[in-house]
């Protein structure tokens, strides 16, 4: 069995200060894990993906995320937050197409 | 440009009707998924085809039919008998082998029944 929990549901930022959302999953076996990004009435888009490869991940649009087994944690950093960057942001675990279990989500809002 | 197609965007319908979600790709993946979102409640699976012409049941499928008679095309119905079918659909597909193989979403129907 997997589970993954978004420890915030909503972030607050000022543009061009850095953003982390917080992501801790459980998962029986070595999983992968993914964060996707979502802007209104759009459908989801991968933002990066952790295989078991590096631990640090970069992804697109600056953004990046650190798998730490330790900690079973995979949060998500941007060191510098921009307004396109307002949108609700998903952690996945997959253990297989058929077992993926997305997050409830976190809405990031950038203020100017 | 390759990718997921879904329509209409925004479909209204009176209770007790069927509707039909289209969902076409044309990225060549065999594997298709249709999710549900509601507001804080993340992604729940409803169904998914590895192959076509067969398909499974997800987490949540009472209420719900599907058929892949294409490999491009992955049709959802929302018959009578679901209870609460308003909501943001979500269909995906994969290359459906492996754990480590992201999905690649559409845009979503939001589907509202009064």
């Amino acid at each position: 069995a997997q589970s993954v929990t978004q420890l915030d549901s909503h972030v607050s930022v000022s543009e061009g200060t850095p953003v982390l959302l917080r992501c801790n999953y459980s998962s029986s076996y070595s999983p992968s894990l993914f964060w996707y990004v979502q802007h209104p009435n759009k459908g989801l888009q991968l933002l990066l993906k952790y295989t078991s490869a590096a631990t640090l991940v970069k992804g697109i649009n600056g953004f990046e995320a650190e798998f730490k087994k330790s900690e079973t944690s995979f949060h998500l950093t941007k060191p510098s937050a921009h307004m396109s960057d307002a949108a609700e942001y998903f952690c996945v675990v997959s253990l297989g197409p058929r077992k993926l279990s997305f997050g409830a989500g976190t809405t990031v809002t950038v203020r100017a | 440009d390759g990718g997921i197609t879904q329509s209409p965007k925004y479909l209204f319908r009176k209770e007790g009707q069927n509707v039909t979600l289209s969902c076409e790709q044309n990225l060549n993946h065999d594997a298709m998924y249709w999710y549900r979102q509601d507001p804080g409640q993340g992604l729940r699976l409803i169904y998914y085809s590895q192959i076509v012409n067969d398909f499974q049941k997800g987490d949540i499928a009472e209420g719900y039919s599907v058929s892949r008679e294409k490999k491009e095309s992955f049709p959802l119905t929302v018959t009578s008998a679901q209870k609460n079918p308003t909501a943001f659909y979500l269909c995906a597909s994969g290359t459906g082998s492996g754990h480590n193989s992201p999905l690649h979403f559409g845009n979503g129907t939001r589907l509202t029944v009064t």
